[in-house]
């Protein structure tokens, strides 16, 4: 299975608050996770990537960061939030393979 | 740096038709590409990939057309159907560990 649950799915949120998006994905052990954002109209952007436990790799600077505290855990975050970080956000696990790529369902932030 | 665009923003086709969707790639060093579909308001999903050894490669109804020469990607859809309305996506691998995506074409089916 490369089952990828992703919360909340939907959450509006005003600048400043914190953030806190949650993703756990099922299958092999040690798989390749990402955070990708979208925003509306527009394509996907790299924000982070992780290899295992504890590693991340930020792909943009931003408000942003990452954290992937079990193997098949991975959070993204922010501190305060600002309007620009409005967007549709992709977690992603990779195949045994390691070449492809399976995205969540998303979550859709709205920075009011 | 390096970057995966598309030639049209938005295609619009008759149902029954076939649909050829377009990609261009600039990293030469990319050796597999992939394509997806995403419906409104869902994650994309993946259709089909090629890795560079192949210039084509078939699934079911869809066919990726890979030139290594100009470094085109294609994706066509035989007898496209409404529910193939969405933005394709095409992506590169570069290092292993990431995809780097194109911006997105819209195919609109009419019926």
């Amino acid at each position: 299975s490369q089952t990828i649950h992703q919360w909340p799915a939907t959450l509006v949120q005003p600048v400043g608050s914190p953030l806190s998006l949650e993703c756990t994905v099922e299958g092999t052990s040690n798989p390749n996770l990402y955070w990708y954002r979208q925003a509306a109209g527009r394509g996907l952007q790299l924000l982070f990537y992780s290899v295992g436990i504890g590693q991340i790799s930020s792909e943009v600077p931003q408000n942003l960061s990452a954290s992937r505290p079990q193997d098949r855990q991975f959070i993204l975050s922010s501190k305060k939030l600002l309007l620009s970080d409005s967007g549709f956000y992709l977690c992603a696990r990779d195949t045994d393979s390691g070449n492809t790529i399976y995205f969540g369902e998303g979550s859709w932030l709205t920075v009011v | 740096g390096e970057s995966v665009g598309l030639h049209l923003p938005t295609l619009s086709v008759q149902e029954g038709d076939n649909s050829i969707i377009n990609c261009a790639y600039s990293n030469s060093a990319s050796d597999y590409f992939i394509w997806y579909k995403q419906e409104s308001g869902k994650g994309p999903q993946f259709i089909i990939d090629i890795r560079s050894n192949m210039d084509k490669r078939q699934g079911q109804r869809v066919t990726v057309l890979l030139n290594k020469t100009v470094k085109h990607l294609s994706l066509q859809i035989a007898a496209t159907q409404p529910g193939d309305s969405a933005v394709y996506f095409c992506a590169e691998n570069i290092d292993g560990n990431k995809l780097v995506f194109g911006a997105g074409t819209i195919l609109r089916v009419k019926s």
